[in-house]
C-alpha cells in the first residue's frame, strides 16, 4: 500500500538558517511526488513536484526537493529561512497514474525563530 | 491561474441541521474534484473523489448518506453535510485536477463549526 511519512512532527530553526524536512515513501511503481505548505486556516499551495527527469526540483519561495529512489525519499530543503516561512508543510504521493488522487505525510509544523 | 474558491469560508450551523459547501474552479474546467477533511494539527484525510456527471466515489469509512457530494458541472462541486453534529465539526477543503493532470489545486477550505 501507498504510504507517505514525514518523521519530524515540529521543526524550528533559526532565521536565516538551513532547512531541511524529511519525507519518505512507499509505492510501487514510479511515484509523483509534491510538498505543499499551509498557513493557518488556509488551503494548500504547492510548493514543487517531481514527476520524472531531473532529480533535483526547484520550487517556488526558494524551495527545493532531491528525489532519491535508493533511499525512497523526497526531502524539502531552503538554503536560507525567512520567519513567513513558518507553516505547515505536506508531502503527498500521487496514489495511482491518472488519478489524480493523492496521500499526504502526517505534516511538518516548522517554527522559524527570530 | 488554476484558482479554486471554496464558500462559504467559515460557518456555525445548529446539530440536526444540513450545510452546503460549495468548490469552484475558477479559471479553468475541472474533471475531478476531491473532497478531504482535515482535523487541528492533522494532515487532509480524502473523503471522495468527485467526477462531473457521475457519482461520487467515496474513500472506506467515509458515510456516502451523510456527506452528499454533486459535481453537476466542470466547474462547481458540492459538499452537503446532512444532519451534522458537533463531530462533524472541522476543516473542509476540496482541490480540482485538470484533465490528464496529476496535479491538483487546492481551494482556501471552509471551516464548519455544528454546535
Amino acid at each position: 500500500a501507498q504510504s507517505v511519512t514525514q518523521p519530524d512532527i515540529h521543526i524550528t530553526v533559526s532565521e536565516g538558517a538551513s532547512l531541511e524536512l524529511r519525507c519518505n515513501y512507499s509505492y510501487g511503481a514510479t511515484p509523483y511526488l509534491f510538498w505543499y505548505v499551509q498557513s493557518p486556516g488556509q488551503g494548500l499551495q504547492l510548493l514543487l513536484k517531481y514527476f520524472s527527469g531531473d532529480t533535483l526540483v526547484q520550487g517556488i519561495k526558494g524551495f527545493e526537493a532531491e528525489f532519491k529512489r535508493s533511499q525512497s525519499s523526497f526531502n524539502l530543503r531552503k538554503p536560507s529561512v525567512h520567519w513567513s516561512d513558518a507553516a505547515e508543510y505536506f508531502c503527498a504521493v500521487g496514489a495511482l497514474l491518472n488519478t489524480g488522487k493523492l496521500i499526504f505525510g502526517q505534516g511538518t509544523t516548522l517554527q522559524v525563530k527570530p | 491561474g488554476a484558482v479554486v474558491s471554496q464558500h462559504p469560508s467559515w460557518v456555525i450551523c445548529k446539530s440536526g441541521t444540513s450545510v452546503k459547501i460549495e468548490c469552484r474552479s475558477l479559471d479553468f474546467q475541472a474533471t475531478t474534484m476531491f473532497w478531504y477533511r482535515q482535523f487541528p494539527k492533522q494532515s487532509l484525510m480524502l473523503m471522495a473523489t468527485s467526477n462531473e456527471g457521475s457519482k461520487a466515489t467515496y474513500e472506506q469509512g467515509v458515510e456516502k448518506d451523510k456527506f452528499l457530494i454533486n459535481h453537476a458541472s466542470l466547474t462547481l462541486s458540492t459538499l452537503t453535510v446532512t444532519s451534522a453534529h458537533p463531530e462533524d465539526s472541522s476543516f473542509y477543503i476540496c482541490s480540482a485536477t485538470l484533465t490528464g493532470s496529476s496535479e491538483q489545486y487546492f481551494g482556501p477550505g471552509t471551516r464548519l463549526t455544528v454546535t
